[in-house]
């Protein structure tokens, strides 16, 4: 099975812009979370989602929105970007009814 | 609120054993995880504990005890490909059952 998959894989974005990232998950995976990676801040939970539906949510401003798909591919938002948005940002899919994650390779945003 | 506690980071030497402890406080405790990641990469699944005692899983095994809120991941025969970041993580169902990390701790593996 191919592993969850998230693109793009860099990114360089100015303030003030917004931004889309996308994941793909492992096939049959139904659930999708969200996290951001700094150095000092380590991995932080943004959402998660669950057959279309936002299940969780982290504690990040509005301006950090998701969705999924009915093929349960994701995709999240990020708009009027700040410096302090810059960090990896990594997807993981989990099996129906198992609670251990798949990280795909994580977007690494940097914003300028 | 929930807090997780590990070191920042560790050393050790080719061949050896290591323990990496994860203290946690958390109101709704319904499992606890750990993750490796090397530098540049993805996090990768190690093991998942819901109940107290041993989990072992070829070198690596993980302890559980939730009356203390505490939780270790033992490592043997370590080897160089096992300096990477270890990542404790804990669900907790008083928050829909969101999985809350530790910021890690770096082992370093000296030869």
């Amino acid at each position: 099975k191919a592993g969850v998959t998230q693109t793009p894989r860099y990114l360089i974005k100015t303030r003030g812009q917004q931004v889309t990232l996308s994941c793909s998950p492992i096939s049959g995976h139904r659930s999708v979370s969200w996290y951001q990676q700094t150095p000092g801040q380590g991995l932080q939970f943004l959402f998660e989602y669950f057959s279309e539906t936002q299940r969780n949510k982290g504690n990040f401003p509005g301006r950090f929105s998701g969705r999924q798909f009915s093929n349960s591919r994701s995709e999240m938002n990020v708009s009027t970007l700040e410096l302090g948005d810059s960090a990896l940002y990594l997807c993981a899919s989990s099996p129906e009814g198992r609670f251990e994650q798949y990280f795909g390779p994580g977007t690494r945003l940097t914003v300028t | 609120g929930q807090n997780i506690d590990q070191p920042t980071e560790m050393t050790a030497t080719e061949g050896a054993i290591v323990q990496i402890n994860c203290t946690y406080q958390t109101s709704g405790f319904n499992g606890l995880f750990w993750y490796q990641q090397h530098a540049g990469e993805a996090p990768t699944f190690l093991s998942y504990n819901v109940l107290d005692g041993l989990e072992e899983k070829g070198r690596f095994s993980s302890f559980l005890s939730r009356s203390k809120g505490y939780s270790y991941l033992l490592l043997k025969e370590l080897q160089m490909k096992d300096s990477a970041s270890y990542l404790c993580a804990v669900r907790d169902r008083n928050r829909d059952d969101k999985i809350i990390f530790g910021k890690g701790t770096r082992l370093h593996i000296l030869p």
